[in-house]
């Protein structure tokens, strides 16, 4: 079955850019999304389609894919940042990644 | 702009049946895919399967022996029942729109779920 690999955390000081990683065989041919899982809350779909953004998610966040690797990126990080991220792709059912926990220094 | 809520009992016996609802409003159900994704405590999502009006229903494999899924556009909801629970399937079980293509755009806000006698 298909498998995606994410680190367990990043940490990032304030302000700076957070990459968050998404590994995956040939992931560049398949629809990645990324959602943001803030404690005792559900997920949001932060991004679409490996870079499209909902009308609420602000600028700040973008997303890439190519290759064996996605990426989420979110740059000028706040503290309300701080939460879990995961990617989600489908092949022959939806699968998530483990998540990364994201840490705002 | 569409509202998910489950409903549920909290607590289940071991070896019994896991009953949930979804209850959808602002959305016909009529288009999408609706699904189930699960969350034990601590650890990462997990998708249970799909419905669909336009197709039959699509469960990950590690649960089909055990997962049913139903969509009832009449009164617009859809169910999920789980048969055999044990302790592995106690989390918080979400609702939520998507599961295609394009992602997961909605979500309920989730129940708890405790198999446990």
């Amino acid at each position: 079955s298909y498998e995606l690999t994410q680190p367990l955390s990043v940490s990032v000081a304030l302000g700076q850019t957070a990459r968050f990683i998404c590994g995956g065989n040939n992931i560049g041919t398949k629809n990645v999304h990324w959602y943001r899982q803030k404690p005792g809350q559900a997920p949001l779909l932060i991004i679409y389609r490996d870079s499209h953004r909902p009308s609420r998610i602000p600028e700040r966040i973008s997303g890439s894919n190519s290759g064996n690797t996605a990426t989420l990126t979110i740059s000028g990080v706040q503290a309300g940042d701080e939460a879990d991220y995961y990617c989600q792709v489908w092949d022959r059912g939806v699968i998530f990644g483990g998540g990364t926990k994201l840490t705002v220094l | 702009q569409v509202q998910l809520q489950e409903s549920g009992p909290g607590l289940v016996n071991p070896s019994e049946t896991l009953s949930l609802r979804c209850n959808v409003s602002g959305d016909s159900m009529s288009t999408d895919y609706w699904s189930w994704i699960r969350q034990p405590a601590g650890m990462e999502l997990q998708w249970i399967g799909r419905v669909s009006v336009n197709e039959g229903p699509s469960y990950n494999p590690s649960l089909r022996s055990r997962v049913t899924l139903s969509l009832d556009t009449s009164a617009n909801n859809f169910s999920l029942r789980l048969r055999s629970v044990t302790a592995a399937d106690s989390a918080v079980y979400y609702c939520a729109r998507g599961g295609g293509s394009g992602g997961i755009d909605s979500w309920g806000q989730g129940t708890l779920i405790t198999v446990s006698s």
